[in-house]
């Protein structure tokens, strides 16, 4: 049974530079949470995606935004990096109706 | 107030011995709780659902106090591979999103 998988695993960008990373969902989940963790910190939701559409967001600026593909799979995309998106991105996965969430092997992102 | 609070430690114990962490939120309305252990540079691994008054596993204890706001963990017989970063995560409603406390760090020593 696959788990959550997410790619890259480490990504290093300039400020000023976009990112996309990925995540694939734990086999017959359809719903999947971003969140940042910074150092030291508890993650920090930014959205969930279900059915292809964002269903809640957190306190994140529109930089961030993102995108559910129809095989539940999804993207994360932050534009204009500043220093402050250093962090470890983590992908959750769960069921639409469901309250547990299963993380992945997060990315972690460093801007310079 | 942050919404869910946490002890950040480092709670040293030794080998053997039982140790308990508390976890408080603001948000009274709150439906699902959970307990999720993280090792350094990993991500967090669901530890403990915890939906009613409390659950056991093991050697892991984990209690709802919804009068007062706080959940618990109690882990006995500690062990050296226990050392980790305890989070507590509570959910508003059924797919919603989970808000974090800062976790708490155990070290568990020889």
């Amino acid at each position: 049974d696959a788990g959550v998988t997410q790619s890259p695993t480490h990504l290093i960008k300039t400020r000023g530079q976009q990112v996309t990373l990925r995540c694939s969902p734990k086999s017959g989940h359809d719903t999947v949470s971003w969140y940042q963790q910074a150092l030291g910190q508890g993650p920090q939701f930014i959205f969930q995606y279900y059915e292809e559409e964002e269903r809640q967001r957190g306190n994140f600026p529109d930089r961030f935004s993102g995108h559910q593909f129809p095989n539940y799979s999804s993207e994360l995309n932050v534009n204009a990096l500043l220093l402050g998106d250093s962090a470890l991105y983590l992908c959750a996965s769960s069921l639409a109706d469901g309250y547990e969430q299963y993380f992945g092997p997060g990315t972690r992102l460093t801007v310079t | 107030r942050k919404e869910v609070e946490q002890d950040p430690g480092p709670f040293n114990v030794p080998e053997g011995a039982t140790v308990a962490f508390n976890c408080t939120y603001s948000n009274s309305a709150s439906q699902s709780f959970f307990w999720y252990r993280q090792d350094c540079r990993k991500e967090p691994k669901l530890l403990m659902s915890v939906y009613s008054s409390g659950n056991e596993d093991g050697r892991f204890t984990a209690q709802l106090n919804r009068a007062s706001q706080y959940i618990s963990l109690l882990i006995r017989d500690s062990k050296l591979s226990d050392s980790a970063t305890y989070l507590c995560a509570v959910e508003g409603n059924a797919g919603n999103m989970l808000t974090f406390g800062g976790g708490t760090r155990l070290m568990v020593k020889p």
